[in-house]
């Protein structure tokens, strides 16, 4: 059990660029799920998926923000066009798919747009 | 939508003392976790209560879920420095829902 993985762990990037991020989840884990926290608040949900199945998406997700898990494995979460209000820690974390099984968290990715 | 809503939101204590965090729903959930966060980290789970009215205890932090699983509290006993973090209670059965935290600073 290596943990769940995130790269990179910062990203500065200019407004209006793109950025993408990577989760690797532990690897015998089924669902992952991506949330977003802004500083001192609680984590937001933004998508999960079971396998390569993308099961929701948030409704507070812009059409700037898409995520895929092609092959059931890693995920990426990509943000289009960034704006200074997409500065946050993205977090990834993830399951076996059990009920009420606890969430394993990566250490997150801290965005920052200038 | 369902929201979870944390009070107090900051919370500084001298050491020794004790202290509550509520976690307030108006929708009923499944069942209720407790994450410790850590900065620059990800959230680590303390514990998950499943049945209205359950207790657990995890040393000195004792975990209530509400009769009716639309509340849950988390109780701290002789708080000491190492305590000091963000708590998050969660909701839900595959798809969790996070409530809004409470910053706890313990003083030595």
């Amino acid at each position: 059990d290596t943990g769940v993985s995130q790269n990179p762990r910062h990203k500065i990037t200019k407004r209006g660029q793109n950025v993408t991020f990577r989760c690797d989840p532990i690897s015998e884990h089924n669902r992952l799920y991506w949330y977003r926290q802004t500083l001192g608040q609680g984590p937001e949900f933004l998508t999960y998926f079971q396998n390569e199945a993308q099961l929701e998406k948030s409704r507070l997700l812009s059409d700037r923000f898409s995520a895929e898990r092609p092959k059931g494995s890693f995920s990426t979460l990509e943000i289009q066009r960034t704006e200074q209000g997409d500065s946050a820690m993205y977090l990834c974390a993830s399951t076996r798919g059990q009920e009420h099984e606890k969430l394993f968290f990566g250490s997150g990715t801290q965005l920052s747009v200038l | 939508t369902q929201l979870l809503e944390q009070s107090p939101q900051f919370l500084s204590i001298q050491e020794g003392e004790n202290l509550t965090v509520y976690c307030n729903s108006s929708s009923v959930f499944s069942s209720l976790q407790w994450y410790r966060q850590e900065p620059g980290e990800g959230p680590v789970l303390l514990v998950t209560v499943v049945t209205g009215g359950e207790v657990k205890k995890l040393k000195r932090l004792t975990f209530q879920f509400g009769d009716a699983r639309k509340d849950s509290s988390l109780h701290i006993t002789a708080a000491q420095p190492g305590d000091t973090g963000l708590y998050l209670c969660a909701g839900g059965t595959y798809k969790y829902i996070f409530g809004t935290g409470t910053r706890l600073k313990v003083l030595a």
